[in-house]
């Protein structure tokens, strides 16, 4: 999972098989959660959003996670491709406090 | 459409000086942002602005300034450069505050000597 500090978590994958990313949140009055991909390089990349009504939402490959009970937030995404490998950090917002909290980013390396 | 743009795509300025950074969005969102990303942490939203002659401090604003005269445009204005302003800053717009759909520009590296 995600955590502050100068080194990001890594998770190394065989291309083809299922990645499983995680993120610890913080406010439990958080009203969405987004995934967030950034390329070397590059500016981070909206990949999907989940309301907090809800626990589990479908994308393209990927699926997101929410479990409130335990305050936790999960990307899966179906046969990683290399084209996968980035850093993928998770967000909180809450529109009624007006808070957006981003989170360090766990960094994905797809074996081919 | 090109998205959200951002210049300079790089920049080094000397402690006490002044610089805008340029963004702009072609896609009439009407939420735009300003973030910075440091090392070891994640993003950190400096300003943000909900819609035309609209903005708001975010989390960490101090030694920036923006405005938003067009729905289009929204630059940031670095008052008098600090090293702890060395950065990498994204630029970010939405068509909602819950930042759905969000896009960011490519960024500007700025290191301040």
């Amino acid at each position: 999972g995600e955590s502050v500090g100068l080194h990001l978590p890594t998770l190394s994958v065989q291309e083809g098989d299922n990645s499983i990313i995680n993120c610890a949140y913080s406010n439990s009055a958080s009203d969405y959660f987004i995934w967030y991909k950034q390329e070397s390089g590059k500016g981070p990349q909206f990949i999907i959003d989940i309301r907090s009504n809800m626990d589990k939402r479908q994308g393209q490959r990927v699926t997101v996670l929410l479990n409130k009970t335990v305050k936790h937030l999960s990307l899966q995404i179906a046969a990683t491709q290399p084209g996968d490998s980035a850093v993928y950090f998770c967000a909180e917002i809450s529109l009624t406090g007006n808070q957006f909290y981003f989170g360090t980013g766990t960094s994905l390396t797809v074996i081919p | 459409n090109a998205g959200v743009t951002q210049t300079p795509k790089f920049q080094v300025l000397k402690t006490g000086q002044s610089m805008t950074l340029q963004c702009a969005q072609d896609m009439n969102h009407e939420y735009m942002s300003w973030y910075r990303q440091d090392p070891g942490m994640g993003l950190r939203l400096i300003h943000y602005s909900v819609g035309a002659g609209i903005t708001d401090q975010g989390e960490v604003p101090n030694g920036y300034n923006v405005s938003r005269s067009t729905t289009e445009d929204f630059p940031l204005r670095l008052l008098s450069a600090a090293p702890s302003q060395t950065s990498v800053y994204f630029c970010a717009s939405s068509y909602d505050r819950a930042l759905r759909g969000q896009y960011f520009g490519p960024g500007t590296r700025l290191t301040v000597t």
